[in-house]
C-alpha cells in the first residue's frame, strides 16, 4: 500500500529565507506525487503535482519541488518565503487511478518577521 | 474555473441528530467526487468515493450506515451524518473530479461539524 511521510510537522522561518519542505512516499513504482497547501478554515488548493517527465516541477506562488526516485522523496521548495505563505502543506501520492489519494501528514509552516 | 462549494460551512447540532452536508461543483460537471474527514492537526482520511448515479465506495472502518453519501446530479454530492454523536465531530471535506480534468481534484472548503 502506498504512504506519505512528512517528517516535519511543525516549521517556522523567517520572511524571505527559503523553505524546503520533506515529504517522503512508499511505493512501488512511481506515483503521481501532489503538493497541497491549506490555510485556516480553507480547503485545500493544489500547488504541483508530479506525473512523470522533468523531475523538477514548478508550482503556483513560486514553488517548485523535486522528485527523486532514489530517495523516494518529493520536496517542496521556495527561495524566498513570504508572510502568506504560512499554512498547512500537506504532501499526497495517487497510487496509479486518481481514485484513491493518500495524504501524508501535514507540515505546518510558520512565517516570523 | 473548477470551483466546488460547500454548505454548510459550519453546523452544530445535538447529539442523536442528523445533519447534511452539501457539496457541490459550481463550474464543471464532476464525475466523481470524494468524502474526506480531517482531525484536528492530523491529515485528511478517504472517508468514500461516489461516482454520479451509482453507489459510493466506502474505505474501510467507515460506516456505510452512518455516514450516507448520494450523488444524484453531476453537480451536487451530500454526505449526510446520521445520528450524530461527539465524537462524529470534524472537518468534512469534499472534493470533485472530471473525466476532463483527470488528473486534479479540486477541493472544498470544508465543513465543521461539532456535535453536542
Amino acid at each position: 500500500a502506498q504512504s506519505v511521510t512528512q517528517p516535519d510537522i511543525h516549521i517556522t522561518v523567517s520572511e524571505g529565507a527559503s523553505l524546503e519542505l520533506r515529504c517522503n512516499y512508499s511505493y512501488g513504482a512511481t506515483p503521481y506525487l501532489f503538493w497541497y497547501v491549506q490555510s485556516p478554515g480553507q480547503g485545500l488548493q493544489l500547488l504541483l503535482k508530479y506525473f512523470s517527465g522533468d523531475t523538477l516541477v514548478q508550482g503556483i506562488k513560486g514553488f517548485e519541488a523535486e522528485f527523486k526516485r532514489s530517495q523516494s522523496s518529493f520536496n517542496l521548495r521556495k527561495p524566498s518565503v513570504h508572510w502568506s505563505d504560512a499554512a498547512e502543506y500537506f504532501c499526497a501520492v495517487d497510487a496509479g487511478g486518481y481514485q484513491k489519494v493518500t495524504f501524508g501528514t501535514g507540515t505546518k509552516l510558520q512565517v516570523i518577521p | 474555473g473548477a470551483v466546488v462549494s460547500q454548505h454548510p460551512s459550519w453546523v452544530i447540532c445535538k447529539s442523536g441528530t442528523s445533519v447534511k452536508i452539501e457539496c457541490r461543483s459550481l463550474d464543471f460537471q464532476a464525475t466523481t467526487m470524494f468524502w474526506y474527514r480531517q482531525f484536528p492537526k492530523q491529515s485528511l482520511m478517504l472517508m468514500a468515493t461516489s461516482n454520479e448515479g451509482s453507489k459510493a465506495t466506502y474505505e474501510q472502518g467507515v460506516e456505510k450506515d452512518k455516514f450516507l453519501i448520494n450523488h444524484a446530479s453531476l453537480t451536487l454530492s451530500t454526505l449526510t451524518v446520521t445520528s450524530a454523536h461527539p465524537e462524529d465531530s470534524s472537518f468534512y471535506i469534499c472534493s470533485a473530479t472530471s473525466t476532463g480534468l483527470w488528473d486534479e481534484q479540486f477541493f472544498g472548503p470544508g465543513t465543521r461539524l461539532t456535535v453536542l
